[in-house]
């Protein structure tokens, strides 16, 4: 059974805060994914990476960087927190086949900016 | 860019009933369509998918039709349940890519 695990259920920080979310997986999957889930907006991808140290931007990078030191962990750092920036992020992981394997997703990060 | 576009964003059946839910998504290079259920405070996963070489898969109460021409892929559910109750996600995707681009949601609601 694949298990994705995200370090936080629900996270309060301040404005300009550096923030760390972090996703672990136990499958050995190459591929893992952040999304921002906001509602009336679905899930919308922030950054992607397909193997240790690599990582792309998604759609909505701005403000995000993403950090793949080890294959199973896979990091979304909010560098100066905002407001706007008040979300639920989750991480994903797949097998090999890029965006057409099956999505494992983590339970998600209540995010709170204030 | 790639959009995909999800109707309705909220339903609500009686127990019983059929539910649909309709996508419609703008990258001709799609196909792969899977389908995301997330239950309230719990993760999104997936429940069905179709590819683009058929036009339509069935498991058990839930199907998946997919129109290429048309750009259209559904979800139905028959014989609803309590259960059956949460947001459902339609994505499109492609081979070679790495981005999954999500519909909306549609929050469906079944009435015991």
């Amino acid at each position: 059974d694949v298990k994705v695990t995200q370090s936080s259920r629900y996270l309060v920080k301040r404005t300009g805060e550096k923030v760390f979310l972090e996703c672990v997986q136990d499958m050995d999957h190459e591929n893992m994914f952040w999304y921002r889930q906001d509602p009336g907006l679905g899930l919308r991808l922030i950054y992607f990476s397909y193997d240790v140290k690599m990582k792309e931007k998604g759609d909505i990078p701005e403000g995000y960087s993403v950090s793949r030191e080890k294959k199973e962990r896979f990091s979304l750092i909010l560098e100066s927190a905002s407001t706007n920036q008040t979300s639920m992020y989750l991480c994903a992981s797949s097998p090999p086949g890029g965006a057409t394997a099956e999505a494992f997703f983590g339970q998600g990060t209540r995010l709170t900016v204030v | 860019g790639e959009n995909v576009e999800q109707h309705p964003s909220t339903l609500s059946v009686q127990e019983g009933d059929s539910a649909v839910i309709k996508c419609t998504y703008s990258d001709s290079a799609s196909n792969y369509f899977p389908w995301y259920k997330q239950e309230l405070g719990k993760r999104p996963q997936l429940i069905i998918d179709i590819r683009s070489n058929v036009g339509e898969k069935k498991d058990q109460r839930i199907a998946v039709t997919l129109n290429k021409t048309a750009k259209h892929f559904s979800l139905h559910i028959t014989e609803t349940q309590p259960e059956d109750s949460a947001v459902y996600f339609c994505a499109a995707s492609r081979t070679g890519g790495f981005k999954t681009i999500f519909g909306a949601g549609t929050r469906l609601f079944v009435k015991a």
